[in-house]
């Protein structure tokens, strides 16, 4: 079956300790992204990646690190977490950059910073 | 820069209820539009798209029009059910950007009554 996966659904920390989301995708897919989802907000890219170690960041990177070692693994970093991180995560993938392509989104990490 | 708006929710319906939710965007170039739907506890999901102007998406009774005029592009669906509950998203993704990112309204929650 073709899907997103993410790890971990939910997680609770405490300020400054690092973690970090995984995300693999079984679909071959070049192009490859994280989203934080926050009410009222929509979801806003994170940082996102065109290929194997080529990264970028999107609209809201700070806090956050990300590394394309495989095609299809995008962890996501948080080096020292704090309270406002504390958000609903998406990864996403798509064949290829590009207006019109379809993006698969994993079920989404709930995080709370405390 | 690019922006989409979508109507506030909750909307909330009586099962075989016409449905309409409204969007309208702001893009510097012809963006591609999206619906994505997200179902409680899981990912955004594509409902449908259209890449050009007057393209109609449809999918599984959702329709909505690219309307470059007003730019606009409602989501309507003539006779919802209780299993449409869920939030739409509207979103763009603007050939011109070379983050090809997907730029999202806040979100819309629907509840479909018996």
């Amino acid at each position: 079956e073709a899907q997103v996966t993410q790890n971990p659904r939910y997680l609770i920390t405490v300020t400054g300790k690092k973690l970090t989301v995984t995300c693999s995708q079984n679909m071959n897919h070049e192009y490859m992204s994280w989203y934080r989802q926050d009410p009222g907000l929509g979801l806003r890219q994170i940082y996102y990646s065109m290929n194997v170690e080529v990264t970028d960041k999107g609209d809201v990177p700070e806090g956050y690190k990300v590394s394309r070692k495989e095609k299809r693994n995008f962890p996501l970093i948080l080096e020292s977490p704090s309270p406002n991180q504390t958000s609903l995560y998406f990864c996403a993938s798509s064949l290829r950059s590009g207006g019109g392509t379809e993006a698969f989104f994993g079920q989404g990490t709930r995080l709370t910073v405390v | 820069g690019n922006s989409v708006t979508q109507m506030e929710g909750p909307v909330t319906l009586s099962e075989e209820a016409f449905l309409t939710i409204n969007c309208t965007y702001t893009a510097t170039g012809y963006p591609s539009l999206f619906w994505y739907v997200q179902y409680p506890g899981e990912g955004l999901q594509l409902l449908l798209k259209a890449t050009k102007a007057d393209d109609k998406g449809s999918n599984k009774g959702f329709e909505a029009t690219y309307r470059k005029e007003t730019t606009s592009f409602h989501l309507e669906k003539g006779s919802v059910q209780v299993s449409d509950s869920a939030v739409y998203f509207c979103a763009l993704s603007d050939p011109m950007d070379s983050s090809y990112k997907l730029i999202f309204g806040s979100g819309t929650r629907l509840l479909v009554r018996p």
